[in-house]
């Protein structure tokens, strides 16, 4: 059973240009969740996905930011007109139905605004 | 809201010697979880261990264990026998039963020197 994937491993945006952020979950997880590591500091929570809906993105940035997880293909996190400061580490994590405590993480995308 | 709190940025243990590792949180909930998480160099977060608030006894995981107190919401890591691929930053998690989302604290940086 393969983890949890994200691509790409790493990502080198100029300001203003759009970065695309993918997770597949690992198999049979249907929750996705996405967390922003910024340097020196711990992960962040960012928003919570199932299959179509948006659950909870009480940690998202009001603007730029936007993320959706649909019935086919990868979730996706979205940030547009991207800023210096959306330079971080971006964690994907998948769990099990109502299992949340579960979270099996992806291995990062790396992003540099330069 | 709940805050994680891990006060020591930086440690150091000798190669087969034991270190504890502290984690202090917030919260006014009685039913939650905590972790610890290990990222190495590599990224990736890796599960060490989970305790449920609800039981007294302290986790255990081969060499990894737990001294959970409740009442000083305090939950601290021991490694023994430290091992040189144990050199990671360590982080410790919360999350509430009824919730879907980590609340991390902002690391501890662990190197064992051989």
């Amino acid at each position: 059973n393969a983890g949890v994937m994200q691509n790409p491993r790493h990502l080198v945006r100029r300001r203003g240009q759009e970065a695309r952020l993918r997770c597949s979950p690992m198999k049979g997880h249907s929750h996705v969740y996405w967390y922003r590591q910024l340097p020196e500091e711990g992960l962040k929570f960012m928003v919570y996905l199932q299959k179509e809906n948006i659950i909870d993105e009480s940690g998202m940035p009001k603007e730029r930011f936007s993320a959706e997880f649909p019935k086919e293909g990868p979730s996706i996190l979205r940030i547009q007109q991207v800023v210096r400061g959306d330079s971080a580490a971006y964690f994907c994590a998948s769990s099990p139905s109502l299992t949340y405590y579960e979270q099996y993480f992806g291995p990062g995308t790396r992003l540099t605004v330069t | 809201a709940q805050t994680v709190t891990q006060s020591q940025p930086e440690m150091s243990v000798q190669e087969a010697e034991t270190v504890t590792l502290s984690c202090t949180y917030d919260t006014s909930e009685n039913n939650y979880y905590l972790f610890w998480y290990k990222q190495p160099p590599s990224r990736q977060m890796i599960l060490v261990i989970r305790q449920e608030a609800y039981k007294q006894q302290n986790a255990t995981e081969n060499r990894f264990s737990v001294n959970f107190q409740k009442a000083a919401k305090s939950f601290s890591l021991k490694i023994s026998d430290s091992q040189l691929g144990d050199t990671a930053m360590y982080f410790c998690a919360f999350m509430l039963m009824t919730g879907n989302q980590f609340y991390f604290g902002t690391g501890t940086s662990l190197t064992v020197i051989p």
